[in-house]
């Protein structure tokens, strides 16, 4: 199994903050990478695929970047409604492997 | 609209059976590949099992479950199951299914909003 570490599991930040958030495999994945943000009592939701590529209906505010082994999330100017828990997962291979989640909090 | 619609979940001894069930709509059903992921209460996601479109011929399950569950599909019904045997505390989650969005597999695009599996005595 594919083994994704996420860094870091926490963060406190303010509004208007650039935040980034780290995901790295345990082997090369080439771009198979998603990121999804999860808030309390909710389903997943999908921001960015294919390492960079957003997903319809995202803010520009997020962005993806990396290939191979590691990756980065990005959002420029953080906003009220991005306090969530985020998680990359790779689709390189099966099983599907998700991190362990990177939690937001407000500063 | 996609919307997917999961249902079955319940409370249920250890060693007992459950069956979810994943209502689709919005899309072709039958021409997406279709997966389970679960969250246990306060951690992360974790993959349970995939099948492929059309016919299902494809399933993968983990191995945290494998020959305990077994996924399938009725395209006619346009709905997704999961039938969970010899269930133990340890598969006590919240249980979504989750659309591929079509290029290549667990590439999620839409998710349910997830059925509470609790299995305790």
């Amino acid at each position: 199994d594919i083994q994704m570490t996420q860094s870091p599991s926490s963060l406190s930040a303010s509004v208007g903050d650039r935040v980034t958030i780290t995901c790295r495999a345990g082997q090369t994945i080439s771009h198979y990478l998603n990121w999804y943000q999860q808030k309390p009592g909710k389903a997943p939701k999908v921001l960015i695929y294919a390492a960079s590529n957003l997903q319809s209906g995202v803010p520009s505010r997020f962005s993806g970047s990396g290939s191979g082994t590691d990756f980065t999330l990005t959002i420029s100017s953080l906003q009220p409604e991005d306090f969530a828990t985020y998680y990359c997962q790779q689709s390189y291979s099966t099983p599907a492997t998700f991190g362990q989640g990177t939690k937001v909090e407000i500063k | 609209e996609v919307q997917l619609l999961e249902s079955g979940g319940g409370l249920v001894q250890p060693g007992g059976s459950l069956r979810l069930s994943c209502a689709a709509s919005g899309f072709t059903f039958s021409t997406y590949d279709m997966s389970w992921v679960r969250q246990a209460p306060g951690k992360g996601l974790e993959w349970v099992s995939a099948i492929g479109g059309s016919g299902g011929r494809n399933t993968y399950h983990a191995d945290s479950v494998k020959g305990r569950f077994t996924v399938s599909r009725d395209n006619s019904r346009n709905t997704l199951y999961l039938q969970m045997n010899n269930l133990r505390a340890d598969d006590t989650a919240v249980y979504y299914c989750a659309k591929d969005r079509g290029s290549g597999w667990y590439n999620f695009d839409y998710w349910g909003q997830g059925t509470l599996v609790t299995v305790s005595s």
